[in-house]
């Protein structure tokens, strides 16, 4: 089946810190993989995506390579901002259009 | 970029009581609308996907009867949930495709039943 394992919050980062949020994913076919993110208040919006194994996406200093060797897509920001805080969701649609998410895994960045 | 708006945007109801819930896309049109519902601390997961004009597919396990969802416009799909009760609580959130590529989120709707 197809499924989504990203890893549990919150997490909490100072201002400039690595960030990496874990995300694996079990499915049939080859899917496309997504990280969208949650500002309090809004609805999901997409950061960043990916259609094939080794691809890279990228956006607004996030990024994630999809490896399909170990089934993952983690996200990475080398420096995060107090507006980086926000949930983020990792997911994959497969070849029926179908999305799965993950559980979200909710970021705070202090000053 | 394209905004999905829903209304309410939480809402209390007794036990026994119907729910609507209203799913717009403000600017563009959304062939195809999706509803996903939320618990606490675990994934989204899809519930239902309709078309505009034609009767949605709802997924394994989600009863058709008490979650009616129309998706009358290319701009409004609604989702009633019929005598509401407690286990119905939670968060569901719409959201709007153009073209089944990308996915257009609504900010949810957070339904507690008494």
């Amino acid at each position: 089946g197809n499924s989504v394992t990203q890893m549990e919050g919150p997490v909490t980062l100072s201002e400039e810190a690595f960030l990496t949020i874990n995300c694996t994913y079990t499915a049939t076919g080859y899917p496309s993989l997504f990280w969208y993110v949650q500002y309090p208040g809004e609805g999901l919006q997409l950061l960043l995506k990916a259609t094939k194994a080794d691809d890279k996406g990228s956006n607004k200093g996030f990024e994630a390579t999809y490896r399909k060797e170990t089934t993952s897509f983690h996200l990475e920001k080398g420096s995060v901002q107090v507006s980086d805080s926000a949930v983020y969701f990792c997911a994959l649609k497969n070849t029926g259009n179908q999305f799965y998410f993950g559980t979200g895994t909710s970021l705070t960045v202090i000053p | 970029g394209a905004v999905v708006s829903q209304h309410p945007s939480w809402v209390i109801c007794k036990s026994g009581t119907s729910v609507k819930i209203e799913c717009r896309s403000l600017d563009f049109q959304a062939t195809t609308m999706f509803w996903y519902r939320q618990f606490p601390k675990q994934s989204l997961m899809l519930m239902a996907t309709s078309n505009e004009g034609s009767k949605a597919t709802y997924e394994q396990g989600v009863e058709k009867d008490k979650f009616l969802i129309n998706h009358a416009s290319l701009t409004l799909s609604t989702l009633t949930v019929t005598s509401a009760h407690p286990e119905d609580s939670s968060f569901y959130i719409c959201s709007g495709s153009r073209n089944r590529e990308t996915q257009y989120f609504g900010p949810g709707t957070r339904l507690l039943v008494l």
